[in-house]
């Protein structure tokens, strides 16, 4: 069965480092992959969304990459801040109608 | 606020009794979805529904939980005889079209306690 699997549960960071998560999928070619940032208390927030044909996407201090041979996706956030702290979803479409499979999610927490 | 909106935020019920949770997609979506998160656990897809229609409801379970969304007003998520297992949060998503290229915008969830 389809299966995503983001490997870090938590990862702790200072202030100004770059972040990296992981994002690995099995048993699945997606044509999309989306990143969401979810806050206690609140519903996920769209980021980023990438094509398997795009192997890069930045918007501001994040970039996506998108490898579809090793079917792993990095997320990354420079001159990370406090206000990055939160839990980190990526996701794929897992079937023809639009549902999205989550990964469990890496919570991020950046130390001043 | 023109975003997905959710009600109530929180619920309690106790065991047996039944919980309607409400959504209200954004201006203009037409594709409501439903997911629940247990503790720890991720996002589960439960029900996709366009208007008058469920489309997708291979993740919700066959007993007790049914979805509509009606030609008027909010989707809902029906539970009937509520157990202690149903307790979670359940959040809706909503978007303008069924591609696998939209992003899906969320709203905040209702936090269903079972006692």
């Amino acid at each position: 069965s389809q299966k995503i699997e983001q490997n870090s549960e938590a990862l702790n960071i200072q202030e100004g480092k770059t972040a990296t998560l992981t994002c690995n999928y099995t048993n699945y070619s997606p044509a999309y992959l989306q990143w969401y940032r979810q806050d206690p208390g609140r519903g996920p927030v769209f980021l980023l969304l990438i094509r398997e044909n795009e192997k890069e996407k930045r918007k501001e201090r994040l970039k996506v990459t998108f490898d579809t041979t090793l079917k792993q996706s990095l997320f990354h956030i420079t001159a990370s801040q406090p206000a990055d702290s939160a839990t980190y979803l990526c996701a794929l479409v897992g079937g023809s109608q639009g549902n999205l499979i989550f990964g469990k999610g890496t919570k991020l927490s950046v130390k001043p | 606020n023109a975003g997905v909106m959710q009600n109530p935020r929180h619920l309690v019920r106790r065991r047996g009794q039944e919980a309607r949770l409400r959504c209200s997609p954004m201006k203009g979506h037409s594709h409501v979805y439903w997911y629940r998160q247990l503790p720890e656990e991720g996002l589960k897809f439960m029900v996709y529904l366009q208007k008058e229609n469920i489309i997708d409801e291979s993740g919700m379970p066959k007993e007790r939980f049914s979805a509509e969304f009606p030609k008027e007003g909010p989707s809902i998520l029906r539970i009937q005889q509520v157990v202690r297992g149903d307790s979670a949060a359940y959040f809706c998503a909503s978007s303008p079209s069924m591609t696998d290229n939209q992003p899906q915008h969320f709203g905040d969830g209702t936090r269903l306690s079972i006692l």
